[in-house]
């Protein structure tokens, strides 16, 4: 069974820190590899996809260690608005199409 | 603009009768997804559909029924053996595999949240 593991949390912390959230999974061969934000009771958006190299957007750093098989989301200067939960997904390829499966998420609180 | 439209956005109902949540896109998408998340839980996948008139089970398809008679359109209904069935469901999209902007990214509608009274 394709799993993907990430730890609930919720992190608390204050405006301006550095916070990492990790995300294990299990099928090598998956493919495609994202983070989507989830506000309370709203759809998950995509925040930012992730690349073997790494790449990084504004405060937001996404990493992928496929040899250890997690990915990882860094984000700095934290936010009040940042609060929320942070779905990581992996997706596999299946006839033609990507199957993502989604880890349960990790809960951010920023507070002031 | 282009997007996916979840409808009813809240629905209560009785047990034992069935219910059915629309999901509509205009995005030209070919595979079509169905989710139900818990309170506190991950999204899990109910049904999936790569093509117009076919669909595949995800991890917790019993009690669940879909079809795909229109490449927009990907309904979910929610029959009375889904012994558990209040839950938030999501409807995603995303475009067929080979194209070159198709990174496996999911394209959501806002949701339905199912209660059953």
């Amino acid at each position: 069974r394709k799993e993907v593991e990430q730890d609930p949390g919720p992190f608390n912390v204050p405006e301006g820190a550095t916070v990492a959230f990790n995300c294990t999974y299990s099928n090598s061969a998956s493919q495609s590899f994202f983070w989507y934000r989830q506000d309370c009771r709203k759809e998950p958006k995509l925040l930012m996809s992730v690349y073997s190299s790494g790449n990084e957007d504004g405060r937001f750093t996404a990493q992928l260690n496929r040899a250890s098989q997690y990915i990882s989301l860094l984000i700095r200067d934290s936010k009040l608005s940042d609060s929320a939960t942070y779905l990581c997904v992996v997706s596999d390829a299946s006839g033609g199409s990507y199957i993502p499966t989604f880890g349960r998420g990790t809960s951010l609180i920023v507070h002031p | 603009d282009g997007g996916i439209t979840q409808s009813p956005k809240y629905l209560f109902r009785k047990e034992g009768q069935n219910v059915t949540l629309s999901c509509e896109q205009n995005l030209n998408h070919d595979a079509m997804y169905w989710y139900r998340q818990d309170p506190g839980q991950g999204l899990r996948l109910i049904y999936y559909s790569q093509i117009v008139n076919d669909f595949q089970k995800g991890d917790i398809a019993e009690g669940y029924s879909v079809s795909r008679e229109k490449k927009e359109s990907f309904p979910l209904t929610v029959t009375s053996a889904q012994k558990n069935p209040t839950a938030f469901y999501l409807c995603a999209s995303s475009p067929r595999t080979g194209l070159i902007s198709n990174t496996g990214e999911l394209f959501f509608g806002e949701g339905s949240r199912l209660t059953v009274l």
